[in-house]
């Protein structure tokens, strides 16, 4: 069965630090991965989305970055956060292998920005 | 112009009861999905049922049944025998068309609190 993972699954930050957060899956190959953020009390908001290994494609310009270095692996980065960023990251899955398009989410993350 | 509108920001119901969670959705494109999400305190979104456009049955799942009605774009979420951990935030999501990414869009979530 396919499993995703995230981590850390929490994390404070002082503004201006760097950010790196890590999202993996296991049991599926080639799949689709996103990256979304959710604010307090809010929807979903999609950042990022990667239909393949270095494809990335972002949906809201901002202070934060993605890579896909590994099938399986998908990195969401900061060089500077900004007060702003703070929020509930959740990292996605989908496969056309799989119940074509469902997104499976993995725990997330909470980052706090000081 | 909202995609997906879910019109109760909260909703309270009494264990063992059924619930009806609203959504509605938006799209000119003859091939979509409907999924609906459940977010308990932890944070993690649960996918609980999917429904296709072009599906000619309701979708089901245990006790989550999705009332599909194409002409009025509605796509609700019926529980039933509601259980004290059923309480969490409920997301309706579309997906339009076949390709994948930006096309999946969220609702702003129904609070659900089961009461015992």
């Amino acid at each position: 069965s396919q499993t995703i993972h995230q981590w850390p699954a929490t994390l404070v930050q002082p503004v201006g630090s760097p950010l790196s957060l890590e999202c993996t899956v296991e049991g599926t190959s080639n799949p689709n991965l996103y990256w979304y953020r959710q604010a307090a009390g809010r929807g979903l908001q999609l950042l990022f989305y990667s239909v393949g290994i270095g494809q990335i494609s972002s949906e809201v310009p901002q202070n934060l970055s993605a890579s896909r270095p590994q099938d399986r692996q998908f990195i969401l980065s900061s060089k500077k956060l900004l007060l702003s960023d703070s929020g509930f990251y959740l990292c996605a899955w989908s496969s056309e292998l799989v119940n074509t398009d469902t997104q499976y989410f993995g725990p997330g993350t909470r980052l706090t920005v000081l | 112009a909202q995609k997906i509108t879910q019109t109760q920001p909260g909703m309270f119901v009494q264990e063992k009861e059924a619930v009806t969670l609203d959504c509605t959705y938006d799209t000119s494109d003859p091939s979509y999905g409907l999924f609906w999400y459940k977010q308990p305190s932890s944070g993690e979104m649960i996918f609980l049922i999917y429904q296709g456009s072009y599906d000619q049955q309701n979708a089901t799942e245990g006790r989550y049944s999705l009332n599909f009605q194409k002409a009025r774009k509605s796509a609700n979420l019926v529980i039933s025998a509601s259980q004290l951990g059923d309480s969490a935030m409920y997301f309706c999501a579309m997906r339009e068309g076949r390709i994948y990414g930006q096309n999946f869009v969220f609702g702003p979530g129904t609070r659900l609190s089961v009461l015992p």
